[in-house]
């Protein structure tokens, strides 16, 4: 089954330092996107990719949070100066873009821990 | 702005009742409208969709009938099972592609 992964699964950090997680979407899949969840909410949309090109940023994402996706295959998510605040689960899900009803796959998330 | 409120939980079932989750929206247009499912330890998983009004979604069980009238998408299920335990989310998409998620309701079926 070749679903989309993320890794690390879990990541335990120290306030101020910086992480990167990666995402490895659905192989033909030309979209990917990155979310947030914090415990007992739902996901919160933060940004997302068309092949290569980032076309939208939630105002969520702030400046110490950056994406890519150089070759539009896997993506990183990197975190600078972590703050508490950050501790979530942060989502990658792929789709294929074919309009109403376009489907998104999620990944298992990783889980980030700022101390 | 588009949002989804979906029926606090938890919810806690015997096995082969009936459920209900209920789910409203509010969006301007015409959003597509899911159900994701999360079992535990996993990621969130479609259970059915419905992308335009009076559409049927329909999976493993489970139904929910896209209401234009009343905006609403309620899950359904004739008869749980403790293998249907999961935290369920609603959620719609606009055509901007943003995904709006309701905050998810816990269910817990028991033997």
């Amino acid at each position: 089954d070749t679903g989309v992964s993320q890794d690390p699964r879990h990541k335990i950090t120290k306030r101020g330092q910086n992480v990167t997680f990666r995402c490895d979407p659905i192989s033909e899949h030309n979209r990917l996107y990155w979310y947030r969840q914090t415990l007992g909410q739902g996901p919160e949309f933060l940004t997302y990719f068309q092949n290569e090109a980032q076309l939208e940023k939630s105002r969520l994402l702030s400046d110490r949070f950056s994406a890519e996706r150089p070759k539009g295959s896997f993506s990183t998510l990197e975190i600078q100066r972590t703050e508490q605040g950050d501790s979530a689960m942060y989502l990658c899900a792929s789709s294929l873009h074919q309009g109403a009803g376009e489907t998104q796959y999620f990944g298992p998330g990783t889980r980030l821990l700022v101390l | 702005g588009n949002s989804v409120t979906q029926m606090e939980g938890p919810v806690t079932l015997s096995e082969e009742a009936f459920l209900t989750i209920n789910c409203t929206y509010t969006a301007t247009g015409y959003p597509s409208l899911f159900w994701y499912v999360q079992y535990p330890g996993e990621g969130l998983q479609l259970l059915l969709k419905a992308t335009k009004a009076d559409d049927k979604g329909s999976n493993k069980g489970f139904e929910a009938t896209y209401r234009k009238e009343t905006t609403s998408f309620h899950l359904e299920k004739g008869s749980v099972q403790v293998s249907d335990s999961a935290v369920y989310f609603c959620a719609l998409r606009r055509n901007n592609n943003d995904m709006r998620f309701g905050a998810g309701t816990r269910l817990t079926v028991k033997p």
